[in-house]
């Protein structure tokens, strides 16, 4: 596998399930993000995690915990979402300093019932 | 709140034709970004500028940073089909943080 890679790549769940997002990176990166990317928003940063901490926490609401449990994994767990939750979750990895591009991966397509 | 507006919106034209995709916002930036999205895909970068004023070409594509380093162009020559998709801006205010532009979706026909 190479670059960013994120499972499931769809997902389907009720307001009262509890999921998680899976992200990969396999380019040596150090810093890793979860964005939302809904048909009316712009592309919305959620976390940011450098070095296995997480240094960004752009207001999101308690529902979603992120956890990178090492520089090459991201999770983030789902429950008791709401329909409006319902997005394209983009995960990416870059490295930790100015103009680094970000490398995304294709993004789990996620519907909440 | 920073805010990155994208013009036009959306954008349908013929095989050949030329286009310009503004970036405009009141912050300024160290650099920006543009990528591109198709569908089924995550965002992949197409460039970065950094300098106010700087110039960048790539094959067909031409992207201009402003001087003030607020605002951005991408200007497309002779477009083809393949050049269908979403293009994105993007301002790095940190090291981490990126601010993403509204998008503009472009339509390429044959």
């Amino acid at each position: 596998e190479t670059g960013v890679t994120q499972t499931p790549r769809h997902l389907v769940m009720g307001m009262t399930n509890k999921k998680s997002l899976k992200c990969e990176q396999h380019l040596g990166h150090n810093a890793m993000y979860w964005y939302k990317q809904s048909a009316k928003k712009p592309l919305e940063l959620m976390f940011v995690y450098s070095l296995e901490e997480r240094v960004e926490n752009n207001s999101v609401p308690s529902r979603f915990s992120p956890e990178c449990p090492n520089s090459s994994h991201l999770f983030l767990h789902l429950h008791t979402l709401q329909p409006e939750d319902s997005a394209l979750y983009l995960c990416a990895s870059s490295q930790d300093s100015w103009g680094w591009e970000q490398f995304f991966g294709p993004g789990t397509r996620l519907t909440v019932l | 709140t920073q805010l990155l507006e994208q013009s036009p919106q959306f954008l349908s034209i013929q095989e050949g034709e030329n286009l310009t995709v503004y970036c405009n916002s009141s912050s300024v930036f160290s650099s920006l970004q543009w990528y591109r999205q198709e569908p089924g895909e995550g965002p992949v970068l197409l460039v970065t500028v950094v300098t106010g004023g700087e110039v960048k070409k790539l094959k067909r594509l031409t992207f201009q940073f402003g001087d003030a380093r607020k605002d951005s162009s991408l200007h497309i020559t002779a477009a083809q089909p393949g050049d269908t998709g979403l293009y994105l801006c993007a301002g790095e205010l940190t090291s981490l943080k990126l601010i993403f532009g509204t998008g503009t979706r472009l339509q390429v026909f044959p």
